[in-house]
């Protein structure tokens, strides 16, 4: 059983292309991160959202509660961005335990 | 600078030796945790404390033990290593769980049980 989806797995981008990574959930949460794992492994958040939509720099993040749906959007992508992005959740019904989807591996290409 | 220092960065040990992962934070946080990342399985939560002397079991506990004697540290304890404990670990910390709170992560320890 899988609390958080993720999609796609993999995707290749030329430089400058919008990218978009999906998240889904099935149950109720109480917040949403956004992290991002470079090759080497450290990993840094980009977002915390609990309702609508938050941006920084080129990256947008949004949250539909209804619909149990995240995006990541990435506008002006660069290969600097070529990372794993990774989807966490915290569900209202498990108190401050976190899960997370498998992560989306992107490559974008000079 | 703000930061979750794990030590070790990369061990190598053998089955049944006891070993122990170190965390801190220098950032008065009062949420921390222990997470492990195995291909194709992503993160998941091991332990987690809200605060000194509050620990609570994540996801996947089994052959771990934590504590949290003073807020700044939470260290992870392998009592009797396994090989199925090979993994990438992290150590993270928040100012707490609730909206607004940005999870800090460790650079990671990487774990081999032969």
């Amino acid at each position: 059983k899988n609390e958080v989806e993720q999609s796609p797995q993999n995707l290749t981008a030329q430089e400058g292309e919008f990218i978009t990574i999906n998240c889904s959930y099935s149950v109720g949460i109480s917040a949403l991160h956004w992290l991002q794992q470079h090759p080497g492994g450290g990993i840094v958040s980009l977002f915390m959202l609990s309702s609508g939509k938050k941006k920084h720099g080129r990256l947008i993040a949004t949250i539909n509660i209804q619909e149990k749906h995240s995006s990541l959007h990435i506008t002006a992508s660069h290969p600097r961005d070529s990372a794993v992005y990774i989807c966490a959740v915290r569900l209202w019904d498990t108190g401050n335990q976190f899960y997370f989807g498998t992560g989306t591996s992107l490559t974008v290409i000079p | 600078e703000a930061q979750v220092t794990q030590n070790p960065r990369y061990l190598i040990t053998v089955t049944g030796k006891k070993l122990t992962v170190t965390c801190s934070q220098n950032m008065n946080h009062e949420y921390m945790s222990w997470y492990r990342q195995d291909p194709g399985l992503g993160l998941r939560q091991i332990y987690y404390s809200m605060n000194v002397e509050v620990t609570d079991k994540g996801d996947v506990p089994e052959g771990y033990k934590v504590s949290r004697k003073e807020k700044r540290n939470f260290p992870l304890i392998l009592e009797s290593p396994s090989p199925n404990q090979t993994s990438l670990y992290f150590c993270a910390s928040s100012p707490g769980v609730g909206s607004g709170n940005t999870i800090y992560f460790g650079e990671g320890s990487w774990l081999t049980v032969v």
